[in-house]
């Protein structure tokens, strides 16, 4: 059974562009989860998908959004980044989006922004 | 809110020796899980144990038992004969159970291992 694959596992961007991250959840997962680590705020929740609708959001500005697809599939963009942005960022996979469900991480995009 | 406390930013253990990682929490919510993540230098995060709050026996997976003490309010995991592959970051979190707004993990500012042969 695969586990959660992230794309691409590495980038390099430049301040004011935008990214986008990919996630692929388990498969018969439903819900997506974002999250950013960095050395200094640690682990960070920015935004839980399920059903393709947003349903939670962490504090983070605009320029952090994301989508889910029909097949559960998830997307993260980040526009106009910042030096601040450059972290790596991990996805989790749940079946449902119920409290007591195991949370499976895929192995993270670590973006560098220069 | 929740809020997990990790006090530990480093711990040594002896290949063969079995080590304590501390976790307390803090939250008004009766109903909650505790999760325990080990994270490699690879950067996976890799699920160990889970504990609800309602679970009145401490959660055991292989080496790796939880150590749970509801009215301290702490969440301890126990690895048992400690590995060299046991090395890396391991992160407490916890997540409501019930509540609609906040299912989010919450994870604590973690402790890194490293077992020394």
């Amino acid at each position: 059974k695969a586990g959660v694959t992230q794309t691409p596992r590495y980038l390099i961007k430049t301040r004011g562009q935008q990214v986008t991250l990919s996630c692929s959840p388990i498969s018969g997962h439903r819900s997506v989860s974002w999250y950013q680590q960095t050395p200094g705020q640690g682990l960070q929740f920015l935004f839980e998908y399920f059903s393709e609708t947003q349903r939670n959001k962490g504090n983070f500005p605009g320029r952090f959004s994301g989508r889910q697809f029909s097949n559960s599939r998830s997307e993260m963009n980040v526009s106009t980044l910042e030096l601040g942005d450059s972290a790596l960022y991990l996805c989790a996979s749940s079946l449902e989006p119920r409290g007591n469900t195991e949370a499976f991480f895929g192995q993270g995009t670590r973006l560098t922004v220069v | 809110a929740q809020k997990i406390t990790q006090t530990q930013p480093g711990m040594f253990v002896q290949e063969k020796e079995a080590v304590t990682l501390d976790c307390t929490y803090d939250t008004s919510d009766q109903s909650y899980g505790l999760f325990w993540y080990k994270q490699p230098s690879s950067g996976e995060m890799i699920f160990l144990i889970y504990q609800g709050s309602y679970d009145e026996q401490n959660a055991t997976e292989g080496r790796y038992s939880l150590n749970f003490q509801k009215a301290r309010k702490s969440a301890n995991l126990v690895i048992s004969a400690s590995q060299l592959g046991d090395s890396a970051m391991y992160f407490c979190a916890m997540r409501l159970l019930y509540s609609g707004s906040a299912r989010q993990l919450t994870f604590g500012s973690g402790t890194q291992l490293t077992v020394l042969p």
